[in-house]
């Protein structure tokens, strides 16, 4: 069975990073992009950006530009992003989320979610 | 531009045929994706490449097509429906990625 399993939930200080990690199995880690999501307390999804395991090229999305490092390790299949200069507006649950390389077939498998809390 | 723009909330009662709507300039030109999400669970992909419905995924959950409007289809709607709804779309070159505001379905 496919699964993203991430990394658990974080309390920050304002200006710190926060590191979450998504471990991948059931399938091969680099037939997939990992695609890291944003969503704030009671609001929408928003795409930070992608990483390709085969060669770890990265596409962020401007908005994160600048904060956003993704990384990843396919020794163990595991895709990393970190989130720098945290902000408490950056309070939010991050999800990991597969999609082909080779095809145009969607986010189909999705991690449980990471919960991470920005506070002083 | 890059956005997507989706009703802040659909109504119906059980049995019923939701429709949802997502709109934007991206979609006349890229393929859109639908996906499910319930209170503290993670997004669920019900549609993608527009019209294309994954295993596992109920037979009343359909999408389509037309110009720069995309719409998801929900027959005979069920209580379990009552969810979020994205539609998810790409710029002209797949690049960058982007989610409508969502639309919150509640079965009456």
């Amino acid at each position: 069975q496919v699964h993203l399993v991430q990394s658990g939930a974080e309390v920050k200080k304002p200006g710190a990073s926060v590191n979450v990690s998504c471990k991948a199995s059931g399938y091969t880690f680099t037939d997939y992009h990992m695609h890291w999501v944003r969503q704030a307390p009671g609001q929408g999804l928003e795409w930070m950006g992608r990483i390709n395991p085969n060669n770890g090229a990265t596409i962020y999305a401007q908005k994160f530009q600048g904060r956003v490092t993704m990384t990843r390790d396919t020794s163990i299949s595991t895709a990393y992003m970190e989130l720098s200069r945290l902000r408490s507006d950056d309070t939010a649950v991050f999800y990991c989320a597969r999609d082909p390389v080779a095809a145009k077939d969607g986010m189909d498998v999705w991690g449980q979610g990471t919960t991470v809390t920005v506070s002083s | 531009s890059h956005e997507l723009t989706q009703p802040p909330s659909v109504s119906v009662s059980p049995g019923q045929t939701a429709r949802i709507t997502c709109s934007g300039d991206l979609l006349s030109k890229q393929y859109s994706y639908w996906f499910q999400q319930k209170p503290g669970q993670a997004p669920v992909l019900v549609t993608y490449k527009d019209s294309e419905r994954p295993s596992g995924i109920p037979e009343r959950f359909s999408g389509s097509s037309s110009g720069t409007t995309v719409t998801l289809t929900i027959s005979g709607v069920q209580a379990e429906d009552e969810a979020d709804y994205y539609c998810q779309s790409a710029d002209s070159s797949s690049t960058y990625w982007v989610f409508g505001g969502g639309t919150k379905l509640t079965v009456l």
